[in-house]
């Protein structure tokens, strides 16, 4: 058990629709990072977040926006849904001391399927 | 900018044979390097990592990888293979972003199967 949490794990929905994935770090650490894992298209790094604030960007689509909350949790949130957006989110988080190497640790996942 | 390559998509191995995962980077800072496990249906967890101590690193489920500069190949290595280690393998480099934020840079993963 890595310490994150992410829900819910599974999510099934129509094209078009819009649905919320939440994301829980481990005790202490500050930044949260989002990832989308389809079978054509390998891990992705979506956009990490750092104490509330936007840090770095992925390849994440303009129908997709994150945000972390003061208490660190954060969520995904992924509007206008296409059938290729089914895939497993996951989300990841790390202490990103400064100087220090990012060594993530992941949740379990949520897998999205767009009907 | 920093990269990395893993040279293998898939790799098969015999239960009891050695396991042989190979991995290049290039960084222009002196990198930390992690290996990353996924089982099926499972999250990700790391195996191990380097971060400019040893060159060999010894990780969880009796993997190691050595960190060779020369080379700038940070590969994954088991001497037994056993059936539970049939997953997805991934590389990753610590690398910096254009803000001169550090972030990781992941390879394409390498599927190992493991034969009876």
């Amino acid at each position: 058990d890595s310490g994150v949490t992410q829900t819910p794990k599974h999510l099934i929905t129509a094209t078009g629709q819009r649905v919320t994935l939440r994301c829980s770090p481990r005790s202490g650490d500050l930044s949260v990072y989002w990832y989308q894992q389809s079978l054509d298209q390998g891990l992705q790094f979506l956009i990490q977040y750092y104490n509330g604030e936007e840090r770095a960007k992925g390849n994440i689509l303009e129908r997709f926006s994150a945000q972390q909350f003061p208490d660190l949790h954060s969520e995904l949130n992924l509007s206008s849904l296409e059938l290729g957006d089914s895939a497993l989110y996951f989300c990841a988080s790390s202490a990103n001391l400064a100087g220090a190497y990012n060594e993530q640790f992941f949740g379990p996942g949520t897998r999205l399927t767009v009907l | 900018a920093q990269s990395v390559t893993q040279l293998d998509s898939h790799v098969s191995v015999s239960e009891g044979t050695p396991v042989l995962l190979r991995c290049n980077y290039s960084s222009s800072y002196s990198p930390s390097l992690f290996w990353y496990v996924q089982h099926p249906n499972k999250g990700l967890q790391l195996l191990l990592k380097y971060t400019s101590a040893a060159t060999l690193v010894k990780g969880i489920n009796g993997f190691e990888a050595e960190f060779k500069k020369s080379e700038t190949s940070f590969h994954l290595t088991k001497p037994s293979a056993h059936m539970s280690d049939a997953a997805e393998y991934f590389c990753v480099v610590s690398g910096r972003n254009a803000g001169n934020n550090r972030k990781l840079i992941w390879g394409l993963g390498t599927s190992l199967a493991v034969n009876p």
